[in-house]
């Protein structure tokens, strides 16, 4: 079936430094690909997405390419910041129901 | 601010007593969701509804849990006979149609003692 698998924590940077969070999937078919986080003692909440192979999606200074050739979504940003501490997660989407990865925790060292 | 508010924001239950979580969504949508996050670890499906029917449940989903949306507006997991393992965050999500991304709430705490 359907599955994610993303780099395991946790990963602690300083301030500023460049980050990539590790995500491959497998799936049959073409879903939509997802990064959710889950900052302390909150719900999941939508990051960034990306529907079809080649789209970048982007948000808060995040972004990951839907990579089909390596059936890969990494997850970077050039300069974390302090505030970008939680937990972040890769998702896809088939015609189903939401597959999650096991998370990844950042934390941000000022 | 979420799409779907849930409550309590935390229960606390003795082993062997029945919980309700619910789920009310913040304009009609048909497509529900339930999920698990035993704490540390993967966000885990439990069951889809769509239309007021179950149109997907996993392999934790068994004769303990049923969903049900009494009303047409709250949507509700109910967990009978709780159990020590059962201690999870348990997050409902809507969406509009597939391939589309799930919308959360901030989730139920249940500690089962």
């Amino acid at each position: 079936g359907d599955s994610v698998t993303q780099m395991e924590g946790p990963v602690t940077l300083s301030e500023e430094a460049f980050l990539t969070i590790n995500c491959t999937y497998t799936a049959t078919g073409y879903p939509s690909l997802f990064w959710y986080v889950q900052y302390p003692g909150e719900g999941l909440q939508l990051l960034l997405k990306a529907t079809k192979a080649d789209d970048k999606g982007s948000n808060k200074g995040f972004e990951a390419t839907y990579r089909k050739e390596t059936t890969s979504f990494h997850l970077e940003k050039g300069s974390v910041q302090v505030s970008d501490s939680a937990v972040y997660f890769c998702a896809l989407r088939g015609n189903n129901d939401m597959r999650f990865g096991a998370g990844t925790r950042l934390t941000v060292k000022p | 601010e979420p799409e779907v508010t849930q409550t309590p924001s935390h229960q606390v239950t003795q082993m062997g007593q029945e919980v309700i979580l619910r789920c009310v969504p913040i304009s009609n949508h048909l497509y529900f969701y339930w999920y698990r996050q035993i704490l540390g670890q993967k966000v885990e499906f439990l069951v889809s509804f769509y239309n007021n029917e179950i149109s997907e449940k996993s392999e934790i989903f068994d004769d303990q849990f049923s969903v049900e949306r009494p009303d047409g507006s709250n949507f509700t997991l109910k967990i009978r006979s709780t159990k020590l393992e059962d201690s999870a965050m348990y997050f409902c999500a809507r969406d509009d149609r597939n391939n589309s991304p799930l919308h959360f709430g901030n989730g139920t705490r249940l500690t089962v003692t």
